[in-house]
């Protein structure tokens, strides 16, 4: 049973496209995050939900939009895609949000930007 | 300054040897702090959370040094499969927002 999932794994798209990265939590944490890793694989935090609430939104361009339906799924949506994006997007969640949580990662997805 | 500052490495180091690496923060209101690993193309897994008394895990052991704001992170006894990038994490504030490392590479040969 996969904890953290995200569909797709691989993305590759041409710029100016649009596309969504889906994530689900079966652990009933209440927080998820999502975070992006680049070419360097400097991991930095993009946005974090707690309970679909947004708590944390790092200076992200506005065209990345998190969607949280419930509070076991958070989606990114990213518009018109820029070559820069191209990185690796984790989707990760922990219990309740706290200092001391422990955080548990998706496998990722690899965007590709052309 | 950055906020959180790892040696990228790699360390290389033969099986059975003792490795030790050291992270170092920049912000002293940072509350939390963790070890994860991360193999080559997978996501972060969490190795260890970093305790004020310290704290040990098989063969792990993860100290915090306020006073000088490092965290360490010890492996005695390398194994092959202990090859991987560890990166830390630091926590600031009350919610969790955590600023991770650039992370330090490890070789273990036989």
């Amino acid at each position: 049973d996969t904890a953290v999932s995200q569909t797709p794994k691989y993305l590759v798209t041409q710029m100016g496209n649009d596309k969504s990265i889906k994530c689900e939590q079966n652990l009933g944490h209440d927080t998820m995050y999502w975070y992006k890793q680049d070419s360097k694989k400097f991991l930095k935090i993009m946005f974090s939900y707690n309970n679909k609430e947004l708590i944390i939104n790092e200076t992200v361009p506005n065209r990345f939009s998190p969607k949280s339906p419930d509070k076991a799924h958070l989606n990114l949506h990213i518009n018109s895609l820029e070559l820069g994006d191209s990185a690796v997007y984790f989707c990760a969640s922990s219990l309740e949000g706290g200092a001391r949580d422990e955080q548990y990662f998706g496998p990722g997805t690899r965007l590709t930007v052309t | 300054r950055k906020e959180v500052e790892q040696d990228p490495g790699p360390f290389n180091v033969p099986e059975g040897a003792t490795v030790a690496f050291n992270c170092t923060y920049s912000n002293s209101a940072s509350q939390s702090f963790f070890w994860y690993r991360q193999d080559c193309r997978k996501e972060p897994k969490l190795l260890m959370s970093v305790y004020s008394s310290g704290n040990e895990d098989g063969r792990f052991t993860a100290q915090l040094n306020r006073a000088s704001q490092y965290i360490s992170l010890l492996i005695r006894d390398s194994k092959l499969s202990d090859s991987a990038t560890y990166l830390c994490a630091v926590n600031i504030g009350s919610f969790q927002k955590l600023v991770f490392g650039t992370g330090t590479r490890l070789l273990v040969s036989p």
